[in-house]
């Protein structure tokens, strides 16, 4: 079974600092890695998905995550951070290839400060 | 497209008090899925389908029965509501077949059992 683990279930930036939200996975094998950003009131949508091949992705809205084996992590940044980003992050793991059945970690709370 | 619906929005339900979530996507989706949300556990998966007639539980099945008469809708039923069913509600849906599909989420159910 797989299981995911975000550190920080809150985190504080200023407007254009750099954001780094913390994602690490457990999986007997390697998994297929998601982050999904909700923003209040409404549902999740995809920032961006770790399959096969290169290992930094690049996803919506200037995130990127960088799949590390070695750390089993799959950490989420953006270099400057604007007030639209708050919101709430979640990582997902899956061996699934379809990519269903998803594993979500905690989720982490992005607050941006003026 | 109108994408993933869910209805009601809001529901308040005494203990014990049945009641159905609807949940209807127009896209041909074959995987329809049922999560729950819960303050610092992320989702969690209630049940799923991969197609018409074709139901199965996931991680938190206790206490919700689902069917999938059509491609279209898939209904969560609360047959008998207690208060640790409190939380908010989400459908979501995707192709099933096909590599490492993105899962589209309903805008959720807030649903409160006193």
């Amino acid at each position: 079974a797989q299981s995911v683990t975000q550190l920080g279930s809150h985190v504080s930036v200023s407007e254009g600092a750099l954001v780094l939200l913390r994602c690490n996975y457990s999986s007997s094998v390697p998994p297929y890695l998601f982050w999904y950003v909700q923003y209040p009131n409404q549902g999740l949508q995809l920032l961006l998905k770790y399959t096969t091949g290169a290992t930094l992705v690049k996803g919506i809205n200037g995130f990127e995550a960088e799949f590390k084996k070695s750390e089993t992590s799959f950490h989420l940044t953006k270099p400057s951070a604007h007030m639209s980003d708050a919101a709430e992050y979640f990582c997902a793991v899956t061996l699934n290839n379809a990519g269903n059945m998803l594993t979500f970690g905690g989720g982490t709370r992005l607050m941006v400060k003026p | 497209n109108a994408g993933v619906t869910q209805t009601p929005k809001f529901q308040v339900l005494k203990t014990g008090q049945s009641m159905t979530l609807q949940c209807a996507q127009d896209m041909n989706h074959e995987y329809m899925s049922w999560y729950r949300q819960d303050p610092g556990m992320g989702l969690r998966l209630i049940h799923y389908s991969v197609g018409a007639g074709i139901t199965d539980q996931g991680e938190v099945p206790n206490g919700y029965n689902v069917s999938r008469s059509t491609t279209e809708d898939f209904p969560l039923r609360l047959l008998s509501a207690a208060p640790s069913q409190t939380s908010v509600y989400f459908c979501a849906s995707s192709y099933r077949r096909g590599l490492f599909n993105e899962q589209f989420f309903g805008p959720g159910t807030r649903l409160t059992v006193l």
